[in-house]
């Protein structure tokens, strides 16, 4: 079955350090990538997404590369902000018989300090 | 365009107590979902809505039931709620053929 696997938070970071958030995942098929965001008392957005291996999904200055080889999706951001405090979830989706799943990481949550 | 909204925002029940959670979309999509958020477990699929007229199954379907009433709306059914049912309800929707979802603000839901 699908599964993702993403580092364990909580990360704490200081404002405009680099960020790195590790996800990995195992699927059957070739299955599309996304980093979903969820902010305090809010539901999740998405952040960004890659369809196909070697693609790079990229906003509001983070960035992500879909790596077949080492099947990973890591999340990375050169300088955060303490608005970039949140949740990131990692999700993958294969389609089969006309059904259109995610299945997420558990969450890894980001606090940016002044 | 509000996209995708939810009701209530929060709620609190007694074991046994029944309720339904409504869901919306203003988007035209074809699929709805209905996920549960617990801490350190990540969201997790209960039900979901293909197309309008059906219905299947998530990883975690126990102790609930669903509707797709329309296209636009998607309720999901508590029909005698439990302990173990505490927790955050957000529903999405997306395009058919397209894999990007859409969520509500979610509802907060504690079961005494």
């Amino acid at each position: 079955g699908n599964s993702v696997t993403q580092m364990e938070g909580p990360v704490t970071l200081s404002e405009e350090a680099f960020l790195t958030i590790n996800c990995t995942y195992t699927a059957t098929g070739y299955p599309s990538l996304f980093w979903y965001v969820q902010y305090p008392g809010e539901g999740l957005q998405l952040l960004l997404k890659a369809t196909k291996a070697d693609d790079k999904g990229s906003n509001k200055g983070f960035e992500a590369t879909y790596r077949k080889e080492t099947t990973s999706f890591h999340l990375e951001k050169g300088s955060v902000q303490v608005s970039d405090s949140a949740v990131y979830f990692c999700a993958l989706s294969t389609s089969g018989a006309g059904s259109y799943q995610l299945t997420f990481g558990k969450g890894t949550k980001l606090s940016v300090i002044p | 365009n509000a996209g995708v909204t939810q009701t209530p925002k929060f709620q609190v029940l007694k074991t046994g107590q029944s309720m339904t959670l409504q869901c919306a979309q203003d988007m035209n999509h074809n699929s709805m979902y209905w996920y549960r958020q617990d801490p350190g477990m990540g969201l997790r699929l209960i039900y979901y809505s293909a197309s309008e007229g059906t219905t299947d199954k998530g990883e975690v379907p126990n102790g609930y039931n669903v509707s797709r009433l329309n296209k636009r709306e998607f309720s999901l059914r508590l029909e005698s709620a439990a302990p173990s049912q505490t927790s955050v309800y957000f529903c999405a929707s997306s395009v058919l053929d397209t894999y990007e979802q859409y969520f509500g603000p979610g509802t907060r839901l504690t079961v005494t």
